[in-house]
């Protein structure tokens, strides 16, 4: 089974700084990526995901991750983060029914 | 507005009261689940549903039943909650087993 590793369970940043939320996965066969945002008193919403093709994917938000399949990662980046990125995030793999979520990691954009 | 409720938002109950948290989506999904969320831990699946009539465990099943009579509905069920089963819940859907999920809003439980 696969399983999710979140690398830092909060992120103080900056407006205007860049922004990178690391999540390393462990699995033996090919699988789905996903980066969801969970903003407060709400449910999760998809960010961006990869599936296949280009490592690098784009989101919403102005959010990007890429994909390295020799390191097993998926790190999520913004070039400059706003007031409004304030949120918790999620990592997530999945392969058939098994999805697996990280921790979360709580940025928080300081003005 | 294709979407995933669930009801109710807040529950406030007690040790061994038997009690049902409804979801329901409008995108003929065929795949749904439950999670819960706590501090620290992230989101932990609890039971899936590929199908209707079709249900499988997830992570941490215990102590809740799940039913999938119509496409549409997932309700989650605690014949006898415990303490340790407060907590945040999110019923998701989606169109394939391993793509993006869709969230519904979450429902607080407290079991005192």
């Amino acid at each position: 089974a696969q399983s999710v590793t979140q690398l830092d369970s909060q992120v103080p940043v900056f407006e205007e700084a860049p922004v990178e939320l690391r999540c390393n996965y462990s699995s033996s066969v090919s699988v789905y990526l996903f980066w969801y945002v969970q903003y407060p008193n709400q449910g999760l919403q998809l960010l961006l995901k990869y599936l296949s093709g280009s490592t690098l994917v784009k989101g919403i938000n102005g959010f990007e991750a890429e994909f390295n399949k020799s390191q097993t990662s998926f790190h999520l980046r913004k070039p400059s983060a706003h007031i409004s990125d304030t949120a918790e995030y999620f990592c997530a793999v999945s392969r058939g029914s098994d999805m697996r979520f990280g921790a979360g990691t709580r940025l928080t954009v300081k003005p | 507005e294709a979407q995933v409720t669930q009801n109710p938002r807040y529950l406030i109950t007690v040790t061994g009261k038997k009690l049902t948290v409804t979801c329901s989506q409008n995108m003929n999904h065929e795949y749904m689940s439950w999670y819960r969320q706590d501090p620290g831990l992230g989101l932990r699946q609890i039971y899936y549903s590929m199908n209707v009539e079709v249900t499988d465990k997830g992570d941490v099943p215990e102590g809740y039943k799940v039913s999938r009579k119509e496409k549409r509905n997932f309700p989650l069920i605690l014949e006898s909650p415990s303490p340790n089963q407060t907590s945040l819940y999110f019923c998701a859907s989606s169109l394939r087993t391993d793509y993006e999920q869709y969230f519904g809003p979450g429902t607080r439980l407290t079991v005192t």
